[in-house]
């Protein structure tokens, strides 16, 4: 069975593009949640979407956003980069049972750098 | 939401047991997770338990739960050098669709 699948995995990008990012969550998972980590603030979370529907939002700007397909695939963007927006993307996939999320799945990650 | 801390740094002797420790605030987390990150990868899901469990035991990882103290914590039976690496616990409720992660704690086996 595969994992949790991102792409790219790695990102160089200029302060003010914009940027997407993609994620494959496992067969069958319907939930994927996204989360930044950076030395400085640790594991922050983004976004989880299920069946394309946004069901919770971290505490960042609106310049990042998602959204997630039919087959449950996801991508999040990031518009007017920062040069503080350089991070590890994670991406995980989650079980679901009567609409509740269980174990977490994480993608190796895309690494962006906004120089 | 949730906060969780735990001790940043962990060194023990190859062979050895590893215990790493972990506190949460939010009494109503449903799920309390431990995840091993190796330099440049992605998160691996270790194992989990569930709130209303006291222990779960998986090969050489065993988790305690103490629900009173708010307290999570990873024993890694007969360390060896690949268990070098970063472990992040993690809480969450299943209806909140987020986990909040500690800071992480560095394990570094010595020989």
């Amino acid at each position: 069975k595969a994992g949790v699948t991102q792409t790219p995995r790695y990102l160089i990008k200029t302060r003010g593009q914009q940027v997407t990012l993609s994620c494959s969550p496992i067969s069958g998972h319907r939930s994927v949640s996204w989360y930044q980590q950076t030395p400085g603030q640790g594991l922050q979370f983004l976004f989880e979407y299920f069946s394309e529907t946004q069901r919770n939002k971290g505490n960042f700007p609106g310049r990042f956003s998602g959204r997630q397909f039919s087959n449950s695939r996801s991508e999040m963007n990031v518009s007017t980069l920062e040069l503080g927006d350089s991070a590890l993307y994670l991406c995980a996939s989650s079980l679901t049972s009567g609409g509740l999320n269980t174990e977490a799945f994480f993608g190796q990650g895309t690494r962006l750098t906004v120089v | 939401g949730e906060d969780v801390e735990q001790s940043l740094f962990l060194s023990v002797r190859e062979g050895d047991s590893s215990v790493i420790n972990c506190t949460y605030t939010d009494s109503s987390s449903t799920y309390l997770y431990w995840y091993k990150q190796e330099p440049g990868a992605g998160l691996q899901l270790l194992t989990y338990i569930f709130s209303n469990m006291d222990m779960k035991q998986d090969q050489r990882l065993t988790v305690l739960l103490n629900k009173k103290d708010k307290h999570l914590s990873l024993r890694i039976a007969d360390t060896q050098t690949g268990d070098s690496a970063i472990y992040f616990c993690a809480g969450g409720r299943s209806n909140d669709y987020k986990l909040s992660f500690g800071a992480g704690t560095t394990v570094t086996v010595r020989a």
